[in-house]
């Protein structure tokens, strides 16, 4: 079934270990994205990739880095985990079509983060 | 600057009652505005999407809004709610001319539905 799968599905992590969430996708989508959930704000917008070879920054991209080395892989990095990031990370992407764009996300399962 | 806000972040409505979840944007250029919704442990589903075309747009699971330029407001609508309509449900609103194309989330409506 074609999709976004996130690795791992949750994780307690200790304070200052290094972190990489798994995100791939098997649409072709050009843009992918990856969002913060935390009770009360909805999703925050971490960090963004147009295409493959590109990233941006979100929101709230202070301690974490991306990388988007072909179309399918999107993975987020915790350098040094501190408890804040402890929350639930989704990653999406989207076609992004140009002229009539759809815009239209598509999201991954999540996965479930604990910062100790 | 764009911004979404849901007006009540828990509603409660009896099986077969109307379901209404609020939903007003800000932003400075003509929005795209999207419902999405979340089940329990999973990840968002897109609801409806308006993107200029009809300004009443109908969606999955017998959801439709209506997108009043007036009121700033995309208001999601259900004509008689089920049981498995419980979930939290997410507005958002998208930058036609920014490059990331960015959604920016409302905090959520967290919507009951009492047998």
């Amino acid at each position: 079934i074609a999709g976004i799968t996130q690795a791992p599905t949750s994780q307690i992590l200790a304070a200052g270990r290094r972190m990489t969430l798994r995100c791939t996708q098997d649409m072709r989508h050009n843009a992918m994205y990856w969002y913060r959930q935390d009770l009360g704000l909805g999703l925050r917008l971490i960090h963004y990739s147009n295409t493959a070879g590109t990233t941006g920054k979100g929101e709230v991209p202070d301690g974490y880095s991306v990388s988007r080395a072909n179309t399918d892989d999107f993975p987020l990095t915790l350098a040094s985990a501190v408890p804040s990031q402890t929350s639930v990370y989704f990653c999406a992407s989207s076609p992004r079509t140009s002229g009539g764009v759809t815009d239209t996300q598509y999201f991954g399962p999540g996965t479930r983060l604990t910062v100790l | 600057a764009q911004s979404v806000t849901q007006l009540g972040s828990h509603v409660s409505v009896s099986e077969g009652a109307l379901v209404l979840l609020r939903c007003n944007y800000s932003s400075s250029v003509p929005p795209y505005l999207f419902w999405y919704v979340q089940y329990p442990n999973q990840g968002l589903q897109l609801l409806l999407k308006y993107t200029s075309a009809a300004t009443l747009v109908k969606g999955i699971n017998g959801f439709e809004a209506e997108f009043k330029k007036s009121e700033t407001s995309f208001h999601l609508t259900k004509p008689s709610a089920h049981m498995s309509d419980a979930a939290e449900y997410f507005c958002a609103v998208s930058d036609r001319t920014g490059s990331a194309r960015q959604l920016t989330f409302g905090s959520g409506t967290q919507l009951t539905v009492l047998p």
